[in-house]
């Protein structure tokens, strides 16, 4: 299965600023998935990114708040922008086959606002 | 996608078997059934999936009821190191999309 390395592990920001969140495989994937975990919570599904079209985003995120890049089929980007403390949060990225193969994720980013 | 529940938690005692139920009475022939499990700050991490024969792995066995209305992971010896939250989670082999609707999972607590 493939591995995926995601940073920053953690950070603190100050409200108002904006974090890039990285995700590295070590295979070409064809879908990327970022998730967002609040605290105590379960996964919510934010946006599929699929290399060299438009990230897909599920119903209560929007671009302009989680913009995505994906410029090729190793790497992703999720940023978080102008914060606010309610985005404090764990981010996480997934990559996966299909429903016949089980979903890698990354260590995830816990992000924290002030 | 179909909806699983999971009871909330779990207890149970180290180096003894430990039986996860997952109900899905809404489950469609091509839903596949997935297990993921979260330890304490970590991502989730797959742990099997079936679709209608029972399976084996080297972390655990799924054992699928006859009418596939549910399931069950089974966790053969638990260890300390199996604290974790299960998610049981149904994955329509139709849908294109490839996402995972996650529930809120069961919290399995291990007592040394």
């Amino acid at each position: 299965s493939a591995v995926i390395s995601q940073k920053p592990s953690r950070d603190i920001c100050q409200r108002g600023t904006s974090l890039t969140i990285q995700c590295q495989v070590d295979s070409q994937v064809t879908m990327m998935f970022w998730y967002r975990q609040q605290p105590g919570q379960s996964l919510t599904l934010i946006a599929t990114a699929n290399q060299g079209s438009e990230a897909t985003y599920e119903s209560g995120f929007v671009i302009d708040k989680f913009p995505i890049s994906r410029p090729n089929l190793t790497f992703s980007t999720l940023t978080v922008s102008n914060m606010s403390p309610e985005d404090s949060s764990i981010y996480l990225c997934s990559v996966g086959g299909g429903p016949n193969y089980g979903y890698t994720f990354g260590s995830g980013t816990r992000l924290t606002v002030v | 996608d179909a909806k699983t529940t999971q009871p909330n938690s779990m207890e149970s005692n180290e180096e003894e078997p430990v039986h996860l139920p997952c109900n899905h009475s809404t489950i469609s022939g091509t839903d596949y059934i997935h297990w993921y499990r979260q330890l304490p700050s970590q991502g989730p991490e797959y742990v099997i999936h079936g679709l209608t024969s029972n399976v084996n792995n080297r972390m655990a066995s799924l054992a699928i009821a006859e009418d596939r209305k549910s399931s069950t992971l089974i966790l053969h010896r638990a260890t300390l190191r199996d604290a974790a939250v299960y998610y049981c989670i149904l994955r329509d082999v139709l849908d294109s999309n490839y996402q995972l609707i996650w529930g809120a999972g069961t919290k399995l607590i291990i007592k040394p």
